[in-house]
């Protein structure tokens, strides 16, 4: 069955701890991104990789940090320093794609923190 | 002024009737659009790419206007299912970057 799974499914932080969310796929996609998810509001890009042991910061990097040392896998750190981490974080996929190549991206079911 | 702009709705909607609704993009040199969909509580899931000379998919069209920069979704013979949140995305580069909007929401009433 490929798909992409991210653990767990809940996650409750206390405020000024660091937790790391999972991020696993075996669709064999180079590209791999993190997104936020608010109330209300449109996905925004936190980080992607497009390649193992690279990646690039995206719209809301900051409080964040990622690490690409196997295609699979792409975990994320949510720090300390993210002063409103509460949201819905959901992991994606994707080939990658340039020109006019629909590069469309594949998500997994998400992680809702909580920040207690 | 946002990249992606949609009309947040409900649109509420009668079981078996149609429905359209738009999406508004900035970058005019976007080349990749597409429809996502959204249930409460869930991850976005593809609903459907959307070509330039606009596209079909059972009930689905889809249909993208360049000049006026927008890209539009009309879902016939409604279903009590089709009831979600439609999320409009756009690439902004190629190699992938995509901008969601903040989706519009679609309740099909029996």
């Amino acid at each position: 069955d490929g798909g992409i799974t991210q653990s767990p499914k809940y996650l409750f932080r206390k405020e000024g701890q660091n937790v790391t969310l999972s991020c696993e796929q075996n669709l064999n996609h180079d590209a791999m991104y993190w997104y936020r998810q608010d109330p209300g509001q449109g996905l925004r890009l936190i980080y992607y990789s497009q390649i193992v042991n690279d990646f690039q910061k995206g719209d809301i990097a900051e409080g964040y940090s990622v690490s690409r040392e196997k295609k699979e896998s792409f975990p994320l750190t949510v720090t300390s320093a993210q002063k409103n981490p509460t949201a819905f974080y959901l992991c994606a996929s994707s080939i990658v794609g340039s020109g006019r190549t629909y590069n469309e991206q594949f998500f997994g079911p998400g992680t809702r923190l909580t920040v207690l | 002024r946002k990249e992606v702009e949609q009309d947040p709705g409900p649109f509420n909607v009668p079981e078996g009737a149609t429905v359209a609704f738009n999406c508004t993009y900035s970058n005019s040199a976007s080349q990749s659009f597409f429809w996502y969909r959204q249930d409460c509580r869930k991850e976005p899931k593809l609903l459907m790419s959307v070509y330039s000379s606009g596209n079909e998919d059972g009930r689905f069209t889809a249909q993208l206007n360049r000049a006026s920069q927008y890209i539009s979704l009309l879902i016939r013979d409604s279903k009590l299912s089709d009831s979600a949140t439609y999320l409009c995305v756009v690439n902004t580069d190629s190699w992938g970057k995509l901008q969601f909007g903040a989706g519009t929401q679609v309740v099909v009433t029996p």
